[in-house]
């Protein structure tokens, strides 16, 4: 059973293109998160939904679309893929408003995008 | 949230206790220490957590000094699965709170 998954794992696509990820949680989360890495493994946050609102953007370019259909799903599409977004993203979730303070991100897979 | 400082690599023998420490002197007393590992490019894996005092969970133990200005993650009996990059992360807990990773130690188990 995966808690957290992304689809699709690679994607190889052409500058210009549109293209979108998709992420999964079945931990019943109600925040998520969208975070890049890039080729020199520097892990950022980009996006963060609670209950399907967006509570975090990270000054992300706005060819960047995170969209939330429901507290399960977090999708990120990107307009005009550019050389530069070639690294891998990573969704993420977490539980809110836990009486205990524990605050921990379970992370997906992966989604590793190479633009040409 | 605070920053903090881990040395860039290090090495331990299978078996033996890896000592992973990092610094993070100017947290406030809201924060939490937490450590992450990524191995191999995977997503980041959740290890422990604390606050004030000495956490132990079946991965590992994590020892926050009494000025809380550092702290060190014991991983007891070190095997290769173990090779990683580990992040010490310090931040205030909440439905807006977020994950600042730096440069993480890479960890390299050996024979």
């Amino acid at each position: 059973d995966t808690a957290v998954s992304q689809t699709p794992k690679y994607l190889v696509t052409q500058m210009g293109n549109d293209k979108s990820i998709k992420c999964e949680q079945n931990l019943g989360h109600d925040t998520m998160y969208w975070y890049k890495q890039d080729s020199k493994k520097f892990l950022k946050i980009m996006f963060s939904y609670n209950n399907k609102e967006l509570i975090i953007n990270e000054t992300v370019p706005n060819r960047f679309s995170p969209k939330s259909p429901d507290k399960a799903h977090l999708n990120l599409h990107i307009n005009s893929l550019e050389l530069g977004d070639s690294a891998v993203y990573f969704c993420a979730s977490k539980a809110s408003h836990r009486a205990d303070s524990t605050d921990t991100q379970y992370f997906g897979p992966g989604t590793r995008l190479t633009v040409l | 949230d605070a920053k903090t400082t881990q040395p860039p690599s290090m090495d331990c023998a299978e078996g033996r206790a890896a000592n992973l420490p990092c610094n993070h002197s100017t947290i406030s007393g809201n924060e939490y220490v937490y450590w992450y590992r990524q191995i191999h490019s995977q997503g980041p894996q959740y290890i422990i957590h604390g606050l004030k005092n000495n956490e132990t969970n079946e991965m590992a133990s994590l020892i926050i000094t009494e000025d809380r200005k550092s702290s060190t993650l014991i991983l007891p009996h070190a095997t290769l699965r173990d090779t990683a990059v580990y992040y010490c992360i310090v931040h205030v807990t909440g439905t807006a709170s977020k994950l600042t990773f730096g440069t993480g130690t890479r960890l390299q188990v050996t024979l």
